[in-house]
């Protein structure tokens, strides 16, 4: 069974300092990766999806890698802000149909 | 297009009691998957529609859960004789076969068994 794993849950930066996230997952056959944000009482917002063939995707101050063969994935948000504060889940897609396997997730917290 | 609507937002119930909520994808999606999540973790997934064919379910969906899609539009899951363990958020999500299998969420119903 995939297992996904983030460390550390929980981490505090100042505002401007880049964030780095980090996901690894012990099955390498992945369809997908997908990264989220989820505020509190919130639903999740998908930031970027990564197919198994690439290595990474980017968006504006965001930047995703994938490492299938290591296990591994990292979201970098650049120049981060007090809006970037959030939970951050990393979700590893487990077959064709589009079904994910989530981890824990990463909370975030950006001080001004 | 407004996005996946869920419907209620909070639910408050009494144990034993049967509950339903439900779920509008966007419209042209044609996947329907719902998910549970609890205080802390990440959503577990519960099962999944290709139009109005359930597809796939949980382990984690006993007996007393029962999700429908009929005519491969809005989707309701129903829980019955609640259980303090089913306080959860619910989520569900919509995607489009073909595309790039990214989720739209939608915003969660809330469930309180008390």
């Amino acid at each position: 069974k995939q297992e996904v794993t983030q460390i550390p849950a929980a981490l505090s930066v100042p505002e401007g300092e880049n964030l780095v996230l980090n996901c690894s997952f012990t099955d390498s056959a992945i369809y997908n990766l997908q990264w989220f944000r989820q505020d509190p009482g919130k639903g999740l917002t998908s930031l970027l999806l990564i197919q198994s063939s690439q290595r990474e995707q980017t968006s504006g101050r965001l930047n995703a890698s994938l490492d299938k063969s290591s296990g591994r994935s990292t979201l970098y948000i650049a120049a981060s802000q007090p809006g970037d504060s959030a939970t951050y889940l990393c979700a590893v897609g487990t077959d064709s149909w589009g079904k994910f396997q989530f981890g824990a997730g990463t909370q975030v917290v950006v001080t001004p | 297009d407004t996005g996946v609507s869920q419907d209620p937002r909070h639910k408050i119930t009494k144990r034993g009691q049967n509950v339903t909520f439900r779920c509008d994808p966007i419209s042209e999606h044609n996947r329907l998957y719902w998910y549970r999540q609890t205080l802390g973790q990440g959503p577990e997934f519960l099962t999944y529609f290709q139009n109005e064919a359930q597809l796939e379910k949980s382990r984690l969906l006993s007996d007393r859960f029962s999700a429908e899609r009929p005519k491969g539009s809005f989707s309701t899951l129903e829980i019955q004789r609640t259980e303090q363990g089913d306080s959860a958020m619910y989520l569900c999500a919509s995607s489009f076969t073909g595309g790039n299998y990214g989720y739209t969420f939608g915003s969660g119903t809330r469930l309180t068994v008390v």
